[in-house]
């Protein structure tokens, strides 16, 4: 019964390079989550996702960075063009539909050099 | 605007006492409460929630209490343990009904 897993654990991107960020939610659920976790902060709610829709995006950044959840595979949250303000951990929570309980994964932690 | 902080950011008991982990809401519409714990390098771990409807409810070690009133939500750990060590969040459901809103986090040290 695996829980919600997130690859690669650890990113490291140049200035400038693209990064993809992926999510497998737990088994049987559908909604699919992304936080952004700076040091010594609490998680920011990013988008929400379900299977080939995004419901919520109001957290996203508004220039270079998408998230999808296709039908088949991951979720992908994508960083184009990083800059050093984008390294902090990411985080990705799913639920099964109409039920507020999210489980997090370990998440990603992305360093921008 | 809503937002969810913590009274304390840092709090240190010693082992096999009871430690008391405060929140305090600002959004009275929010209806759903849940409670994690974050281990160094690890991601945020369901403890236990609480629904609007309810002022207590308690699980293996754990109760959690919810104020509606003063908009405030509290944690009890009984008999802390060394493993207990770690970063407490409080998260609400916000009006959008999907995002949690997350706190910034309360850190609890165990000393034996």
């Amino acid at each position: 019964n695996a829980g919600v897993m997130q690859n690669p654990r650890h990113l490291v991107r140049r200035r400038g390079q693209e990064a993809r960020l992926r999510c497998s939610p737990m088994k049987g659920h559908s909604h699919v989550y992304w936080y952004r976790q700076l040091p010594e902060e609490g998680l920011k709610f990013m988008v929400y996702l379900q299977k080939e829709n995004i419901i919520d995006e109001s957290g996203m950044p508004k220039e270079r960075f998408s998230a999808e959840f296709p039908k088949e595979g991951p979720s992908i949250l994508r960083i184009q063009q990083v800059v050093r303000g984008d390294s902090a951990a990411y985080f990705c929570a799913s639920s099964p539909p109409a039920v507020g309980e999210q489980y997090f994964g370990p998440g990603t932690r992305l360093t921008v050099t | 605007g809503e937002s969810v902080g913590l009274h304390l950011p840092t709090l240190s008991v010693q082992e096999g006492d009871n430690s008391i982990i405060n929140c305090a809401y600002s959004n009275s519409a929010s209806d759903y409460f849940i409670w994690y714990k974050q281990e160094s390098g690890k991601g945020p771990q369901f403890i236990i929630d609480i629904r609007s409807n309810m002022d207590k409810r308690q699980g293996q070690r754990v109760t959690v209490l919810l104020n509606k009133t003063v908009k405030h939500l509290s944690l009890q750990i009984a008999a802390t343990q060394p493993g207990d060590s770690a970063v407490y969040f409080c998260a609400e459901k916000g009006q959008a009904g999907t995002a949690l809103i997350f706190g910034k986090g309360t850190t609890l040290s165990v000393s034996s």
